[in-house]
């Protein structure tokens, strides 16, 4: 079955430093990879998504990750921190050609002045 | 972009009773919707799959006379949590897959459902 491991349920940065969000995931063939951001007492907001194209996938508000299959990681970072970056973010995979996604346990971005 | 709307965004009610959650999509027809269940600070966890037109197909662990879909047209999905105890409460997130395939869920705003 499908998976994904987000490593660290907390990560701190300062204003302006580098942001990365790791995600590995577990799967027997070429899947679809997300990343999903969620601000308190809302839905998820897709950020980006892997969908066997480029490795490097460009997102929404400078927040970019890169497949790497001989990893089986698809890491979310972004340059420089933002205090409006602070959300909890979720990992996702789904299998080609099923809609279910599955989710990582999310990570929490706390982001300091 | 492809916007779901969820309704109603918080709701408060007595142990018993039943309430109904409905999702729908406003830019486009969804055959296929899903339920999620989030607690707090924990990932979402899905609980049943709503297709259009059949069944729904419901997560191991899942009551389906607990909670109801429906999915009566290709833009409202449907979810009654019947007989609803202080439990339940939570917060309960749609989404919708454009008939598309290769596009992703879209996630409405979510529910938050408090049993007194």
């Amino acid at each position: 079955a499908q998976s994904v491991t987000q490593l660290g349920s907390h990560v701190s940065v300062s204003e302006g430093a580098l942001v990365l969000l790791r995600c590995n995931y577990s799967s027997s063939v070429p899947p679809y990879l997300f990343w999903y951001v969620q601000y308190p007492n809302q839905g998820l907001q897709l950020l980006l998504k892997y969908t066997s194209a480029a490795t490097l996938v460009k997102g929404i508000n400078g927040f970019e990750a890169e497949f790497k299959k001989s990893e089986t990681s698809f890491h979310l970072t972004k340059p420089s921190a933002h205090m409006s970056d602070a959300a909890e973010y979720f990992c996702a995979v789904r299998d080609t050609g099923f809609q279910k996604l599955v989710f990582g346990t999310g990570t929490r971005l706390l982001v300091s002045p | 972009g492809a916007v779901v709307s969820q309704h109603p965004s918080r709701v408060i009610c007595k142990s018993g009773t039943s309430v109904k959650i409905e999702c729908r999509s406003l830019d486009f027809q969804a055959t296929t919707m899903f339920w999620y269940r989030q607690f707090p600070k924990q990932s979402l966890m899905l609980m049943a799959t709503s297709n259009e037109g059949s069944k729904a197909t419901y997560e191991q662990g899942v009551e389906k006379d607990k909670f109801l879909i429906n999915h009566a047209s290709l833009t409202l999905s449907t979810l009654t949590v019947t007989s609803a105890h202080p439990e339940d409460s939570s917060f309960y997130i749609c989404s919708a897959v454009p008939t598309d395939s290769n596009q992703p869920q879209h996630f409405g705003d979510g529910t938050r459902l408090s049993i007194l």
